[in-house]
């Protein structure tokens, strides 16, 4: 399939442990946050999201937090699997509009 | 419950021609977004459209336009393509406008312009 993001940072972690993917967000005024995956030659696939009037959240397997002070937000996986490996997006939305914008993305690397 | 559909799959242009995309949204969404995503970026967005008007536009010239059909399937279309429009073309569908509905993307379309 299509390679996506070939020179992206990278995240090499082995299997069973947990990931922390992070990302620094431009936009002070930015209401709405969401992390998406994205595997070679597919769409972005969606993860979690988060409001800003939250500063955590948790799914299966997956826990966002966001940091207002710093326009900082991170993505942890637990256990990560190798079905984990995927290049990761953050993206906000200020709120007032529906449109993404996207940070330049981590791929996720799982060794056995 | 089909999700996000585009077609097609991969497309080879040359400079100075025209190509239309096509994107079919998830069953009960009738909002529509086109993204651009370069190899090696995240996605940059191109435009929305609902109840068939385009309500936003990225910062995209002209040559890029589309439209939204009753069924609420939408259609990319660029003119006079350069090399640099190629890139992979992603539509995004949501329930409404509301900022908070989450956009389910399509597997996109791999445009390659020579």
């Amino acid at each position: 399939g299509e390679s996506v993001g070939l020179h992206l940072p990278t995240l090499s972690v082995q299997e069973g442990d947990n990931s922390i993917i992070n990302c620094a967000y431009s936009n002070s005024a930015s209401d709405y946050f969401i992390w998406y995956k994205q595997e070679s030659g597919k769409g972005p696939q969606f993860i979690i999201d988060i409001r800003s009037n939250m500063d955590k959240r948790q799914g299966q397997r997956v826990t966002v937090l966001l940091n207002k002070t710093v326009k900082h937000l991170s993505l942890q996986i637990a256990a990560t699997q190798p079905g984990d490996s995927a290049v990761y997006f953050c993206a906000e939305n200020p709120g007032t509009a529906s449109k993404l914008t996207f940070g330049t993305g981590t791929r996720l690397q799982v060794t056995l | 419950d089909a999700g996000v559909t585009q077609s097609p799959t991969h497309l080879i242009k040359t400079r100075g021609q025209q190509v239309t995309l096509r994107c079919s949204p998830k069953s009960g969404h009738d909002t529509v977004s086109w993204y651009q995503q370069a190899l090696g970026q995240g996605p940059q967005f191109i435009f929305q459209y609902y109840e068939e008007e385009e309500r936003q536009r990225g910062n995209f010239p002209d040559r890029f336009s589309g439209h939204q059909f009753p069924n609420y399937s939408s259609e990319l279309n660029v003119n006079a393509l350069l090399l640099g429009d190629s890139a992979l073309y992603l539509c995004a569908s949501s329930l409404s406008l509301q900022p908070t509905d989450t956009q389910y993307f399509g597997p996109g379309t791999r445009l390659t312009v020579l």
